[in-house]
């Protein structure tokens, strides 16, 4: 079946402009993820989702950053007023069950967001 | 906090070497361990995962033993390809407050040349 998607995969954005990041989780899954991924480092929690519920967003960097999952599937990552320092990959993952520290998160292919 | 380290890159190695990337964990509890990849031009692939202490995680000729003594998860193989030429991560997926989150080492990166 289809794997997790993620659009737009790259993205150009002046700084002071807002951008929104999709991610279509695989069908069934329960959890949703967001991570970002700096150049040259591992993926960073930002937050993540149980259905429609937000259940952890301490990870998100400050309050320009928010992130939604209305009905339980696809989910959005905003942010507001876009930095140069927010450049990086942005990735999603989902997982079957709600969040367990023994299941398999599967990623998608991520968004590069670039601020110009 | 929980956290991963992981052996720096970039690692070169000749076809038919064989492979060790080292990984060890701080966490509270007894988190469950997993090995991920990155080939070129695609997203992260789970590699291989153990959920307990002495577990083996295997696939594509790939191991890694969960060792609670030692706090340690390192990767092996015993002969390597080119096509496993990629970015290898270590993380942890704790228990409690941080449930559900992972925690990502910053990858080493693999080569391996014919």
């Amino acid at each position: 079946g289809a794997g997790v998607s993620q659009s737009p995969r790259y993205k150009v954005t002046k700084r002071g402009q807002d951008v929104a990041l999709r991610c279509d989780p695989i069908s069934g899954h329960v959890s949703l993820y967001w991570y970002r991924q700096a150049l040259g480092q591992g993926p960073e929690f930002l937050t993540y989702f149980n259905y429609e519920a937000q259940q952890d967003k301490s990870g998100l960097p400050n309050d320009r950053f928010s992130a939604e999952r209305p009905e339980g599937s696809i989910s959005t990552l905003t942010i507001q007023r876009t930095e140069q320092r927010d450049s990086a990959m942005y990735r999603c993952a989902s997982s079957l069950a709600g969040s367990t520290s023994t299941d398999t998160q599967y990623f998608g292919p991520g968004t590069r967001l670039t601020v110009l | 906090g929980d956290s991963v380290t992981q052996m720096e890159g970039p690692v070169t190695l000749s076809e038919e070497a064989f492979l060790t990337i080292n990984c060890t964990y701080t966490a509270t509890g007894y988190p469950s361990l997993f090995w991920y990849v990155q080939y070129p031009g695609e997203g992260l692939q789970l590699l291989l995962k153990a959920t307990k202490a002495d577990d083996k995680g295997s696939n594509k000729g790939f191991e890694a033993t969960y060792r609670k003594e030692t706090t340690s998860f390192h990767l092996e193989k015993g002969s390597v390809q080119v096509s496993d030429s990629a970015v290898y991560f270590c993380a942890l997926s704790g228990r409690g407050s941080t449930l559900g989150r992972l925690y990502f080492g910053r990858g080493t990166q693999l080569t391996v040349w014919p």
